[in-house]
């Protein structure tokens, strides 16, 4: 069985701060690791994804995510954040060879504050 | 290219009373997904089509839910009856085939509320 911890279920950081979005993950089996982002009103969007070499990702909007095996992390971060990142930020994970099922953290909201 | 659509938006019902979700995917996607949020809890897995047959429904929560893929194109979430307990955001999600399982395309969802 798997399963996704968000260790923050809210953030709020100040425009053009720096954040991090943690993430932790447990699984008997291997798996692929996903961030999703979900903006007001609208369906989740794809961050970015580990699926096999670098174990650092880049994502779309700037954001980037470190695979760490050992402690079974994925934390996203930013550099510098603006008020249009404001929106929740889920990680997930999708065990190999499972016709691609996602299994969700409980989700992290980022507040950005001006 | 449109994207993920579902219908309705909202739908709020009495308990008791049956609902169905409609989901359209993104054209020439096989894959099709379905997944809940209940308030406060993560977004969980339902089931998981291949074209118009059920590949794992192994997050269906019970035999209240039944899903469909007529044709393999748009997909319905039916509930029958509805519990308090079904109130939550409904997403369907998307993805083009076995080479792209990982590239899920997702809908705005349906929030559905049962009184």
């Amino acid at each position: 069985a798997q399963s996704v911890t968000q260790l923050d279920s809210q953030v709020p950081v100040f425009e053009e701060a720096p954040v991090e979005l943690r993430c932790n993950y447990s699984s008997s089996v291997s798996v692929y690791l996903f961030w999703y982002v979900q903006y007001p009103n609208q369906g989740l969007q794809l961050l970015l994804k580990y699926l096999s070499g670098s174990t650092l990702v880049k994502g779309i909007n700037g954001f980037e995510a470190e695979f760490n095996k050992s402690q079974t992390s994925f934390h996203l971060r930013k550099p510098s954040v603006h008020i249009s990142d404001t929106a929740e930020y889920f990680c997930a994970v999708s065990p190999y060879n499972q016709g691609g099922k996602l299994i969700f953290g409980q989700g992290t909201e980022l507040s950005v504050k001006p | 290219e449109a994207g993920v659509t579902q219908f309705p938006s909202h739908s709020v019902i009495e308990k008791g009373q049956t609902v169905t979700l409609r989901c359209d995917p993104i054209s020439g996607h096989d894959n099709l997904y379905w997944y809940r949020r209940v308030m406060g809890k993560e977004i969980k897995f339902l089931l998981h089509f291949v074209k118009e047959s059920k590949q794992d429904e192994s997050g269906m929560p019970n035999n209240r839910f039944l899903a469909e893929r007529t044709g393999g194109t748009y997909s319905t979430l039916k509930v029958q009856p509805a519990e308090l307990e079904d109130s939550g955001v409904y997403f369907c999600a998307s993805s083009l085939g076995q080479g792209n399982l990982y590239e899920q395309y997702f809908g705005p969802g349906t929030r559905l509320t049962v009184t």
